[in-house]
């Protein structure tokens, strides 16, 4: 079945260092990918995505690229801040299994100032 | 800006006793969904609900799950009786249609099982 892989964390940076997460994913069809965050005490929001291959996903400084070749999307901020501290899950739907989302583990990410 | 809410934001239960979680799905909304995330593991899918019936379920979402949307504004999940590997956070999601239609998730409800 689907599955979506992410580097383990936590993850702690500095503020205006540079973040990488990385995922990678396994899918039957040709699924949707997405960057979901989740700031502490809150629910689970859409950062970003990009549903086809070659698609860069934008939105708040981050970006990601769907590599179909390498199957990856991974996430980038040239230079984060204290308020990007959250935890980042990556997820794909491929609507050939139908709508659900599929995540990968969650990585948290301290940013210290 | 409308949003998911989640009641309560946490719950505890002895094992064996009837939970019901609540959410609020976003009031324009027509899909949606529970998820969980057991401490340290991977936020899961369990079902997902359209037109007052059950479209997707996963193997998790066993005959001691249930879900019910009792009135125009309420989406719930039953959880008959509790184990003790039912302690997780449960998340609630909505969504306009399906596709690629964007899934709101609300701030999730603890769930401890004692």
């Amino acid at each position: 079945g689907d599955s979506v892989t992410q580097m383990e964390g936590p993850v702690t940076l500095s503020e205006e260092a540079f973040l990488t997460i990385n995922c990678t994913y396994t899918a039957t069809g040709y699924p949707s990918l997405f960057w979901y965050v989740q700031y502490p005490g809150e629910g689970l929001q859409l950062l970003l995505k990009a549903t086809k291959a070659d698609d860069k996903g934008s939105n708040k400084g981050f970006e990601a690229t769907y590599r179909k070749e390498t199957t990856s999307f991974h996430l980038e901020k040239g230079s984060v801040q204290v308020s990007d501290s959250a935890v980042y899950f990556c997820a794909l739907r491929d609507l050939a299994a139908g709508n659900k989302l599929t995540f990968g583990g969650g990585t948290r990410v301290l940013v210290k100032p | 800006e409308p949003e998911v809410t989640q009641t309560p934001s946490h719950q505890v239960t002895q094992m064996g006793q009837e939970v019901i979680l609540r959410c609020v799905p976003i009031s324009n909304h027509l899909y949606f969904y529970w998820y969980r995330q057991i401490l340290g593991q991977k936020v899961e899918f369990l079902v997902s609900f359209y037109n007052n019936e059950i479209s997707e379920k996963s193997e998790i979402f066993d005959d001691q799950f249930s879900v019910e949307r009792p009135d125009g504004s309420n989406f719930t999940l039953k959880i008959r009786s509790t184990k003790l590997e039912d302690s997780a956070m449960y998340f609630c999601a909505s969504s306009q249609r399906q596709g690629q239609a964007e899934q709101y998730f609300g701030p999730g409800t603890r769930l401890t099982v004692t």
